[in-house]
């Protein structure tokens, strides 16, 4: 069973606009919850987590997240987008003892 | 302090041919774990380990070995490389099993013909 959904395969901006990416997960528990960040021949790079308590997170590059248990759902948000943020974004959550990632949201930045 | 070290970057195989992907971490991580990503899949686990000596498979295994010696190192093993193993493949360790981030080395980009 597919743990977690990245709805959006590919999301094209403005920069200077907002941005939000989705994220929904499905664990009865309460989940452990990542967002990582790939540009391009690199590996991933952590941008935030959830584990518990405070349900909007803040992480690097300015981003921040949300957890919300009524809709499973865990979306990164960014108010201001500058173009080195064009990436591929994941969302992952941990299950047992393994990690369980989305299949990715590419983000493009347009001038 | 170089974190999670894969060698090689690159390598091409022919099918059948065996290999090893090395990955080494230097923070003295418990838990590592090796991934493949594919375009549209993201990335799926193949094996991980919580420590010395203790290995166990993720979602995709088949093809694939593994082994835990010492905390520093987790070898990946091709058997008999496939067509089907072309991929990118990324070495990542924690502090802790589940609750801690993974910190990722740069990945192997591997193709079989």
């Amino acid at each position: 069973a597919q743990s977690v959904t990245q709805p959006d395969i590919h999301i094209t901006v403005s920069e200077g606009a907002s941005l939000e990416l989705r994220c929904n997960y499905s664990y009865g528990a309460t989940p452990y919850l990542f967002w990582y960040v790939q540009s391009p021949g690199q590996g991933l790079q952590l941008l935030l987590k959830y584990f518990s308590g405070d349900t909007l997170v803040q992480g690097i590059k300015g981003f921040e997240a949300e957890f919300k248990r009524s809709q499973s759902s865990f979306n990164l948000r960014k108010p201001s987008v500058h173009w080195s943020d064009a990436a591929e974004y994941f969302c992952a959550v941990v299950r047992g003892n393994q990690f369980y990632f989305g299949t990715g949201t590419s983000l493009t930045v347009i001038p | 302090n170089a974190g999670v070290t894969q060698t090689p970057k690159f390598q091409v195989l022919k099918t059948g041919q065996s290999m090893t992907l090395q990955c080494a971490q230097d923070m003295n991580h418990e838990y590592m774990s090796w991934y493949r990503q594919d375009p549209g899949m993201g990335l799926r686990l193949i094996h991980y380990s919580v420590g010395a000596g203790i290995t166990d498979q993720g979602e995709v295994p088949n093809g694939y070995n593994v082994s835990r010696s010492t905390t520093e190192d987790f070898p990946l093993r091709l058997l008999s490389a496939a067509p089907s193993q072309t991929s990118v493949y990324f070495c990542a360790s924690s502090a802790d099993r589940g609750n801690q981030p993974q910190h990722f080395g740069d990945g192997t980009r591997l193709s079989i013909l």
